[in-house]
């Protein structure tokens, strides 16, 4: 069964930083590209990031250019998001998912919470 | 990028009635070499995460009911709720995944009428 799992979310200051992770299980994570999207409160989905299967590519959202890095690691079957500077307009759960080869993101994670605030 | 529309921003259907949803992109979705329409549907409810229910426009996932279906190309897409069920009250998104930046429709909230 394909599950992937996020953590590392919660309260961080302005200017602060933090940094998230996706784990997968029940496929074989380095095959496939991964993804990061948030929802701000009672708000829609936005992408934010992307990875190719090996982590020799990377793109990224302008909003957050520059302040965010995606990286994996497939060895521990692990995705990640390290946020810097985070401002208040950050604030929004933020999902994992899998993209199935060229199609749709197939699978998503269940999300997690960052609210940056003083 | 490309600009997803959605509309109705809600609606309120009654039991067993249809539902209907339109998506609009800003550009063609249709990629020439494969003839495929790069457009997915999911559904969400509260505190839970978006479900896949529809891709390439028309595909249903493994497992959604077949009262959901998937129309259009190009442009202009539909999602259908033909006998709308107490549980299909949710939001609905369309997505892109034509191009990078991967987009999404605001959401459209089906509510029981």
């Amino acid at each position: 069964e394909v599950q992937l799992v996020e953590s590392g979310g919660g309260l961080v200051q302005p200017g602060g930083s933090l940094r998230l992770s996706c784990a997968a299980s029940g496929f074989t994570f380095s095959s496939y590209w991964m993804h990061w999207a948030r929802q701000a409160p009672g708000k829609g989905l936005v992408w934010v990031s992307r990875i190719n299967g090996d982590g020799s590519s990377t793109s990224y959202a302008d909003p957050v250019k520059g302040r965010f890095t995606i990286s994996r690691d497939n060895a521990k079957n692990t995705l990640y998001l390290q946020m810097n500077s985070l401002r208040a307009e950050d604030t929004a759960v933020y999902f994992c998912a899998r993209r199935s080869g060229e199609g749709p993101w197939d699978y998503w994670g269940q999300g997690t919470l960052v609210t940056v605030s003083s | 990028d490309i600009v997803m529309t959605q509309s109705p921003d809600s609606l309120a259907v009654s039991l067993g009635e249809r539902a209907t949803i339109d998506c609009k992109s800003s550009h063609s979705v249709l990629y020439s070499s494969d003839n495929k329409n790069y457009l997915a549907w999911y559904q969400q409810k509260p505190g839970q995460s978006p479900k896949l229910l529809i891709y390439w426009a028309s595909t249903r996932e493994s497992g959604v009911p077949d009262r959901f279906s998937g129309s259009g190309s190009g442009t202009d897409f539909t999602l259908t709720i033909s006998s709308l069920q107490a549980e299909d009250a949710a939001v609905y998104y369309c997505q892109q995944y034509y191009s990078t930046p991967s987009t999404f429709g605001g959401g459209t909230k089906v509510e029981i009428k």
